[in-house]
């Protein structure tokens, strides 16, 4: 089945900086990437997701890659803000799955 | 707010108890999901029901059950309930069982078992 791994586990920025956050996935026939927001004790919030037929795609201060050949995706926060600061879950699927499978989590922290 | 509501908030309870949480999907989402999320944890995926029909299993144990009911909300049974069953329980739901469609999260019931 999918197995998908992401990179940090924790990441500390200062505010102001860009942060990126890495998701590798083994199944070649996934094509959806959600990545979902998850603040101290609420509910995961889709943030922004990729299909697998666009390589890029952003959303003002979000921005998402994904390389199929590679088998990785990437989310991109630029001009990081404290409120930025919350667990990022990446996730990876495919038409023919009936789930979603997660990534472990990115802490990441915005200092001001 | 997602549109997805789940009961209770909060539960506390002692081991070796039963316990029900419930979830309703936002209008419209035939598919809902349930999460396990365990303190500093990913999100473990447990079930997910179609249209009153189990779709996919994952991590559940056999002292976990759900089901979905015709008017589509959704209960999470829990059994013989242990300290390490404390977590918080999301569910999600989207407008179709593929994995390929949005899902969008309640916002949990944190269980505590004591």
């Amino acid at each position: 089945g999918e197995n998908v791994e992401q990179h940090p586990s924790t990441l500390s920025v200062q505010e102001g900086d860009s942060a990126v956050i890495k998701c590798t996935y083994s199944d070649s026939a996934s094509n959806y990437f959600p990545w979902y927001k998850q603040e101290l004790g609420k509910r995961p919030q889709l943030i922004i997701d990729i299909r697998s037929n666009v390589g890029e795609k952003k959303d003002q201060r979000l921005a998402v890659t994904l390389n199929k050949t590679a088998k990785h995706f990437s989310l991109h926060i630029t001009e990081t803000q404290p409120e930025d600061s919350a667990v990022y879950f990446c996730a990876a699927s495919g038409a023919g799955f009936q789930k979603l499978v997660f990534g472990t989590g990115t802490r990441l922290l915005v200092s001001p | 707010d997602s549109g997805v509501t789940q009961t209770p908030k909060h539960l506390i309870t002692a081991t070796g108890q039963r316990v029900t949480l419930r979830c309703s999907p936002r209008s419209g989402d035939l598919s809902v999901y349930w999460y396990q999320q365990s303190l500093d944890q990913g999100l473990q995926f447990l079930i997910q029901y179609y249209n009153g029909e189990e779709r996919a299993k994952g991590n559940i144990l056999e002292r976990f059950s759900a089901q979905q009911f015709p008017d589509l909300h959704s209960e999470l049974n829990l059994s013989s309930l242990e300290l390490g069953d404390s977590a918080l329980y999301f569910c999600a739901s989207s407008v179709a069982p593929s994995g390929t469609d949005t899902q969008y999260f309640g916002p949990g019931t944190r269980l505590t078992v004591l």
